[in-house]
């Protein structure tokens, strides 16, 4: 298994209050991503980062903010939390070379805003 | 822009029956193709991929076959057993790589019954 640790697992928390989430990897993957997965959805990409520092917006990036500061670290924060963001948050990484364009995806955060 | 359908389900069987979860993709070029498993309360695996046309993915008795000119990529098993309940994911990477991420279809959660 690739070496990805999200952190928390499990989270509520209350509607307006920050949260930031936490991307670990181990295989000094070039590019990271957080997806959001809900029902009817599939997974939907929030943002993504090609190099420390360097990040983007996906499809649902709004409400959203991330931030690389070292290769294997990749933080998500909600800046004040809304119910709509009740969901299962996934960090994935890729390290594009020649034909491996695979994403591995880390266990997942169940976020709850009440 | 690039998308992925598949048949949502959900899709029961009885076990030791053929499965066929179809998927179909739009995009330019030769995407690369795959299909991820979820288990539950798990992240996606990957099963299986494709990197060019003709391509035949297979792993753990699961097929599928990239077909450029159906634009299509579906998943075939000749004989299910139960532990192969979860949701499957097709997905697509774009032409070239990139750093923007896989997109991913709905998923299609998948029953077997005994």
């Amino acid at each position: 298994d690739a070496g990805i640790t999200q952190s928390p697992r499990h989270k509520v928390t209350e509607t307006g209050t920050p949260v930031t989430l936490r991307c670990h990897q181990t295989e000094n993957h070039r590019y990271m991503y957080w997806y959001r997965q809900d029902p009817g959805h599939g997974l939907r990409l929030i943002h993504y980062s090609y190099g420390v520092k360097d990040t983007d917006k996906g499809e649902v990036s709004d409400g959203y903010s991330v931030s690389r500061s070292k290769t294997e670290d990749f933080l998500l924060t909600l800046e004040s939390a809304t119910s709509s963001q009740t969901s299962v948050y996934f960090c994935a990484i890729r390290d594009v070379q020649g034909r491996n364009t695979e994403a591995f995806f880390g266990q997942g955060t169940r976020l709850t805003v009440v | 822009g690039n998308s992925v359908t598949q048949m949502e389900g959900p899709v029961t069987l009885s076990e030791e029956a053929f499965l066929t979860i179809n998927c179909t993709y739009t995009a330019t070029g030769y995407p690369s193709l795959f299909w991820y498993v979820q288990y539950p309360g798990e992240g996606l695996q990957l099963l299986l991929k494709a990197t060019k046309a003709d391509d035949k993915g297979s792993n753990k008795g699961f097929e599928a076959t990239y077909r450029k000119e159906t634009t299509s990529f579906h998943l075939e098993k000749g004989s299910v057993q139960v532990s192969d309940s979860a949701v499957y994911f097709c997905a697509l990477s774009r032409a070239g790589g990139g750093a923007d991420g896989l997109t991913f279809g709905k998923g299609t959660h998948l029953i077997i019954q005994p």
